[in-house]
């Protein structure tokens, strides 16, 4: 399944650091988007969601959706120990299907 | 701030044997999700329910699964006669819209021996 494809890392940054974690995709169709963050043994937890292009800022993250290149990113400014978790993408067609299509995840570790 | 609750956190079970995996999604949410992740593998979905119904299931969501609305907060997913294959975390969410971000349970680690 090649729907969604994004680098499993693992990546590590020093504290302060600014990450940058991508997904690119195939499907056209995809209008929703979202960024997903698990810790160890949790469920994902919802980060960001975006519709269509464009960017989209909350806090020390930011995302950025373009669409004629099949490219989503996810920016950490001012990166923690805390941030330190798997990063998920996730996306949907608008038109059919209630299901999101998942990234296989970014492990990221932040070093004090 | 709301959560879904996921019970129990790890199920243990024989193959061939049937479980069932319960979910309380957020009280004011409409639609609710399964889905699962293998180790090591992508988040798959299996279901999406609303109005009591499944409005969507993927190709692994055969007949071996099922899910209930017993009650007015409960979801339930039953796997029967589970094989080795269907070790794997199980994540209920739920959302207010379809369009809109969902909210996970903390997830059921099921291991079938």
């Amino acid at each position: 399944q090649k729907e969604v494809e994004q680098d499993p890392g693992p990546l590590s940054v020093p504290e302060g650091a600014i990450v940058s974690l991508n997904c690119t995709y195939s499907n056209s169709a995809f209008q929703y988007f979202m960024w997903y963050r698990q810790y160890s043994r949790k469920g994902p937890e919802l980060l960001m969601y975006t519709y269509s292009s464009g960017n989209k800022e909350d806090g020390r993250f930011t995302a950025q959706v373009d669409k004629s290149s099949k490219y989503i990113s996810l920016f950490i400014r001012d990166s923690q120990p805390s941030d330190s978790a798997t990063y998920l993408c996730a996306m949907r067609d608008e038109n059919t299907g209630n299901q999101f299509y998942f990234g296989t995840g970014t492990s990221l570790t932040v070093i004090p | 701030e709301p959560e879904v609750t996921q019970t129990p956190s790890h199920q243990v079970t024989q193959m061939g044997q049937e479980v069932i995996l319960r979910c309380v999604p957020i009280s004011n949410h409409l639609y609710f999700y399964w889905y699962r992740q293998i180790l090591g593998q992508k988040v798959e979905f299996l279901v999406s329910f609303y109005n009591n119904e499944i409005s969507e299931k993927s190709e692994i969501f055969d007949d071996q699964f099922s899910v209930e609305r017993p009650d007015g907060s409960n979801f339930t997913l039953k796997i029967r006669s589970t094989k080795l294959e269907d070790s794997a975390m199980y994540f209920c969410a739920s959302s207010v819209d379809r369009d809109y971000g969902y909210t996970f349970g903390s997830g059921t680690r099921l291991t079938v021996v």
